[in-house]
């Protein structure tokens, strides 16, 4: 069974703080998203990657950087944590360049910026 | 930007009947359209897909439809199960990423 797992499960940050959620798959596959997941906006894809080393720019990715160092891991970083960023996130993996085929999702970070 | 909407944000069916759910894209490059399920607290997981080769998939109780021209596609669920309640997500796709409807949440009455 394919496996995505997440840490933090929960986090609490300050306004202004760092934070980085961190995501790691055992199903080999190239492509890695980060997601966030709020009420009335569905599901939104902040950055993802083809590969280690490779990062893109997903439809928000404002405020948030993503880091892809191994084909495993990939994390989302937030500089400078803002309440607007309080949300759950998911990460997910997937095997094809463009897309095309199943997404594994994580179980989610809850991130509560105060 | 390029939009996917799910035009249910609720439904409610008696256990034994059929459900359907609606969405729409507008981005004509789209080729691949993956349907996902949450159920309560939990993450998603996807149940079944199609792609813009063909215009019908079925599998077991699931069967997704796609009008290209239209550029419509829909979910359709027969014999529902209280289990089958949940938040069902459309998307659609096509070079590198997807973009997701903002969910249908399905009631199975017993």
């Amino acid at each position: 069974e394919a496996a995505v797992t997440q840490s933090p499960r929960n986090k609490v940050a300050v306004t202004g703080g760092k934070v980085t959620l961190s995501c790691n798959q055992t199903n080999n596959h190239n492509n890695m998203y980060w997601y966030r997941q709020d009420t009335g906006h569905g599901l939104r894809l902040i950055h993802y990657s083809y590969g280690a080393g490779s990062t893109e720019k997903g439809d928000i990715p404002d405020g948030y950087k993503a880091s892809r160092p191994s084909q495993e891991n990939f994390s989302l970083i937030l500089e400078l944590a803002t309440p607007s960023q309080t949300s759950v996130y998911f990460c997910a993996s997937g095997d094809a360049p463009w897309g095309g085929y199943e997404q594994y999702f994580g179980p989610g970070t809850r991130l509560t910026v105060l | 930007g390029e939009k996917v909407e799910q035009h249910e944000s609720t439904l409610s069916v008696r256990e034994g009947d059929s459900a359907v759910i609606n969405c729409t894209y507008t981005d004509t490059a789209s080729s691949y359209f993956p349907w996902y399920k949450q159920e309560a607290g939990k993450s998603l997981h996807f149940v079944i897909d199609i792609r813009s080769n063909v215009d019908r998939k079925q599998s077991q109780r699931l069967t997704v439809l796609l009008d290209k021209k239209a550029k419509r596609f829909s979910l359709h669920i027969t014999a529902t199960q209280p289990e089958d309640s949940a938040i069902y997500f459309c998307a659609a796709g096509n070079t590198g990423k997807l973009i997701f409807g903002l969910g249908t949440t399905l009631q199975v009455q017993p």
